[in-house]
């Protein structure tokens, strides 16, 4: 079965700082999209930055940026310059074919991310 | 409409009960998507929709799920006889095509909770 794991439960960091979210995948797809979202309060998944697995190039999105390692079916998301507004609940997700030719998301568990100011 | 809405927000049924939940998709969006996601963990698939035609059902997890989309725009999502185990937020997205490069909208959810 296709599996998304994100191993760290809660992740905190200081206003201004760096902060690392990890998330690991196995897939049996040749081609697949990974995702990172965000979920505040709202509950409202808001999409944070995306990959296509056959692109060497790590995406960047402003302040967000991936570190793709296809080999080690990594993709973690670093966020720069955190700020107050980032603290949420963040999901890795990866794509899988569904029954009718169109792909589903597959989630990790997520990370709570609480950001200090 | 501009976003995707779900309705209601909140839902509060009685174990036994069955339960609606609505779905306004995107104008013009060709798939639609149900997932349920349960306290502490990430939404997991249902269902989905290629405009009118159900093609993919193998998330709903029992035969008291049933999903609809009759004009290939707003969407049910129907549950007979609520279980306490049914509790959970139920989430809808929709992309403008069959593809996902881009990524779902997703609608702020409705939450379920059967008591």
């Amino acid at each position: 079965a296709q599996t998304v794991t994100q191993s760290q439960p809660e992740m905190s960091v200081q206003e201004a700082e760096t902060v690392t979210l990890s998330c690991t995948y196995d897939t049996s797809e040749s081609d697949y999209y990974l995702f990172w979202y965000k979920q505040p309060p709202s509950r409202q998944m808001i999409l944070v930055i995306r990959q296509e697995a056959y692109k060497q190039q790590n995406a960047t999105e402003n302040r967000f940026s991936v570190n793709f390692q296809k080999a080690a079916k990594s993709f973690s998301l670093k966020i720069s310059d955190s700020q107050l507004g980032d603290a949420a609940m963040y999901f890795c997700a990866s794509t899988r074919l569904t029954q009718g030719g169109s792909e589903k998301l597959v989630f990790g568990k997520g990370t709570k991310l609480t950001v200090n100011p | 409409g501009a976003g995707v809405s779900q309705s209601p927000r909140y839902k509060v049924a009685k174990r036994g009960q069955d339960v609606a939940l609505r779905c306004d998709p995107i104008s013009g969006h060709v798939s639609l998507f149900w997932y349920q996601q349960a306290l502490g963990q990430g939404p997991e698939f249902l269902t989905y929709f290629q405009n009118e035609a159900q093609l993919d059902k193998s998330g709903l997890p029992s035969d008291r799920f049933f999903a609809e989309r009759p004009e290939g725009s707003v969407s049910t999502l129907k549950i007979q006889r609520t279980q306490q185990e049914d509790s959970a937020v139920y989430l809808c997205a929709s992309t403008p095509e069959t593809g996902i490069g881009y990524g779902y909208t997703f609608g702020s959810g409705t939450r379920l909770t059967v008591v």
